[in-house]
Order: structure tokens, then C-alpha cells, then sequence
């Protein structure tokens, strides 16, 4: 079945650090991808996604290049901000039919604090 | 804002009691799914519903049951309620397409005593 990968966390970065936060698939199908951001108390918000190979979402300085060839969609940014502490997810969904109309798939979710 | 709202916010309920978790859907949408997030299984589908009807399963248990309505809003109802039931449970809503982002709700966190 479909499964999502992501880096074990937390992550503690400083403020205006680089961030990477690594992400692999396994799909049946040809899966779009997704990574969702959670605040404290909050709902899940997506924050890009990319349908198809080498797309490369991107949204408020955060980015992820959809990679076929190695199954990934890691997400970048290039100075974080104390702002962008929260919890990421990566999620995949496809149109495998049968029973799988759309259904999200998603890793462990990574913890990322971002220090003043 | 992501215009799903769920009700209510909290619940809190004693072991083989019954809850209705109610979700509406954003205007427009006519696809609904569930999903349960808690720290041991993280988040995990559990069934989507299109525009009134069944459309797929994940891993719900028998003790839950769903459906949606006319109008499209959507209850998820657990019944037997066990410890282990403890978690966010949200609902998340698009037009049904699998490229299509999901905008989910501020969830409904269940805990049973």
C-alpha cells in the first residue's frame, strides 16, 4: 500500500537557519504530493503541493520539487522564522481506483522550534 | 480560515458511551473525509464520503459509523466507546479529485475517561 517516509524530528533550528526536512513516498498509483503545516490547536493547512514530476510547489519562502526518480519531496527554506514553528506533514494521495479515491496518506509529521 | 467547520470543539465522555462528531463541509465541495490523529497511529484516514455517498474506507473500526447528508454536512458517530478512542478526530473537505488539497477543520478532540 501507500506509505509516506519522513525525517525523525524534532528539529531546533535558529532563526534565519536553512531547513530541510526530508520526505519519501511509496504509491500504487501516480500519487499527487502534498506537505500540510499544524499550529498549536489548530487544524492542518496546506502549504504546497505539486501533481506531477518535477513540479516544484512553493509558498511563503517554504519549497519541494516533486522527484520521481528517487520517490521524494523534501521541503526547503532558506531563512526561518520563529513564525514557522510547528508541526509538517507529507502526504501523498492517488487515483489508484477501487477504493482509493483521494485519501490522504501521511508520514509521522516533523516537529520544527525555530529559536530567536 | 478554511470554511470546514466542526462541532464540538471538545468533547469529553466516560467508556461505552456513544458521541455524534458533526463536520460541515466548505461551500462548494461535495466531498467529505474523516481522519483521526493521535500520538501512538498519527494521523490515519478512516472514510470519505462523495456528495452523500460512501466512496471509501480506511481503517475504521466497526464501533464507528459516518454518513452525509442532503446538504452535505457530515457525522461521524462512535459508539462503545473504548480508552483507546482518545484522539483529534478531523474532518477535512474538497470536490473529490485525489490532485486536489484537502482543507480540513480545527478537529474535534475526544477524550473519554
Amino acid at each position: 500500500g501507500d506509505s509516506v517516509t519522513q525525517m525523525e524530528g524534532p528539529v531546533t533550528l535558529s532563526e534565519e537557519a536553512f531547513l530541510t526536512i526530508n520526505c519519501t513516498y511509496t504509491a500504487t498509483g501516480y500519487p499527487s504530493l502534498f506537505w500540510y503545516v499544524q499550529y498549536p490547536g489548530e487544524g492542518l493547512q496546506l502549504l504546497l503541493k505539486a501533481t506531477k514530476a518535477d513540479d516544484k510547489g512553493s509558498n511563503k519562502g517554504f519549497e519541494a520539487t516533486y522527484r520521481k526518480e528517487t520517490t521524494s519531496f523534501h521541503l526547503e527554506k532558506g531563512s526561518v522564522q520563529v513564525s514557522d514553528s510547528a508541526v509538517y506533514f507529507c502526504a501523498l494521495s492517488t487515483e489508484a481506483g477501487g477504493t482509493s479515491y483521494g485519501k490522504l496518506t501521511f508520514g509521522q509529521g516533523t516537529i520544527l522550534t525555530v529559536h530567536p | 480560515d478554511s470554511g470546514v467547520t466542526q462541532t464540538p470543539k471538545h468533547l469529553i465522555t466516560a467508556t461505552g458511551q456513544r458521541v455524534t462528531l458533526r463536520c460541515s463541509p466548505r461551500s462548494g465541495d461535495l466531498s467529505v473525509y474523516w481522519y483521526q490523529q493521535s500520538l501512538d497511529q498519527g494521523l490515519q484516514f478512516l472514510i470519505q464520503y462523495y456528495n452523500g455517498e460512501e466512496r471509501a474506507k480506511g481503517n475504521i473500526l466497526e464501533r464507528f459509523s459516518a454518513q452525509q447528508f442532503p446538504d452535505l454536512h457530515s457525522e461521524l458517530n462512535l459508539s462503545s466507546l473504548e480508552l483507546g478512542d482518545s484522539a483529534l478526530y478531523f474532518c477535512a473537505s474538497n470536490q473529490g479529485l485525489s490532485n486536489q488539497p484537502q482543507h480540513f477543520g480545527d478537529g474535534t478532540r475526544l477524550s473519554i475517561l
